[in-house]
């Protein structure tokens, strides 16, 4: 067990309305990701972080948006879902230059 | 771009037999990884390699990195069925960032 948990594991939303979805580590480790997985693209980088406050984004990072107030904490946000938003997100946490360790991953569905 | 590509996106093999999966990368990078998935599960870490010409190997799984090549493989020796998967490389460049491939969906036939 890596010490990541995401929350919630499922959700059904309605277009347009927020949601904010949480990864939560034990670890203290410094890095910390959000990943999109669809069929036929693999995992999509949405936005990761490299410490308390630092963020970056990724290759699919419209439409999202994220926080990290503290370690142990990195929030995802989609401010008004829309159907394409439909997916399996996946957080992970990582150690600098060490190997990615994923959450269980959360199947948000938009309709 | 950078670019992560699998070969094949979808292998069907028979118990026994062996068989490579590909895994090419547009730029350069000596940090590739590679994870197993199950159907509705979570990745699971398989193998680190963290410089050119780095081999590791568990059980029937043994995967290489060729750096100027920009090719990481990963070889299945005398398959079984719990190897049943869906197999994805990693490839890290700058920032810690990591880039996956589509990913090999593997089924093993008795």
């Amino acid at each position: 067990d890596a010490g990541i948990t995401q929350s919630p594991r499922h959700k059904v939303t309605e277009t347009g309305t927020p949601v904010t979805l949480r990864c939560h580590q034990t670890e203290n480790h410094r890095y910390m990701y959000w990943y999109r997985q669809d069929p036929g693209h693999g995992l999509r980088l949405i936005h990761y972080s490299y410490g308390v406050k630092d963020t970056d984004k990724g290759e699919v990072s419209d439409g999202y948006s994220v926080s990290r107030s503290k370690t142990e904490d990195f929030l995802l946000t989609l401010e008004s879902a829309t159907s394409s938003q439909t997916s399996v997100y996946f957080c992970a946490i990582r150690g600098a230059g060490r190997q990615a360790f994923f959450g269980q991953g959360t199947r948000l569905t938009v309709v | 771009e950078l670019k992560v590509e699998q070969n094949p996106l979808f292998l069907s093999m028979q118990e026994g037999k062996n068989y490579t999966i590909y895994c090419n990368y547009s730029t350069t990078s000596d940090r590739l990884y590679w994870y197993r998935q199950d159907p509705g599960k979570s990745l699971e870490s398989l193998f680190v390699l963290l410089s050119n010409g780095a081999v590791k190997q568990e059980g029937r799984l043994m995967a290489s990195l060729d750096t100027k090549a920009r090719l990481s493989t990963l070889h299945i020796t005398a398959a079984v069925h719990d190897l049943s998967a869906t197999y994805f490389c990693a490839v890290e460049f700058g920032n810690e960032k990591l880039t996956f491939g589509t990913g090999t969906r593997l089924t093993i036939i008795p």
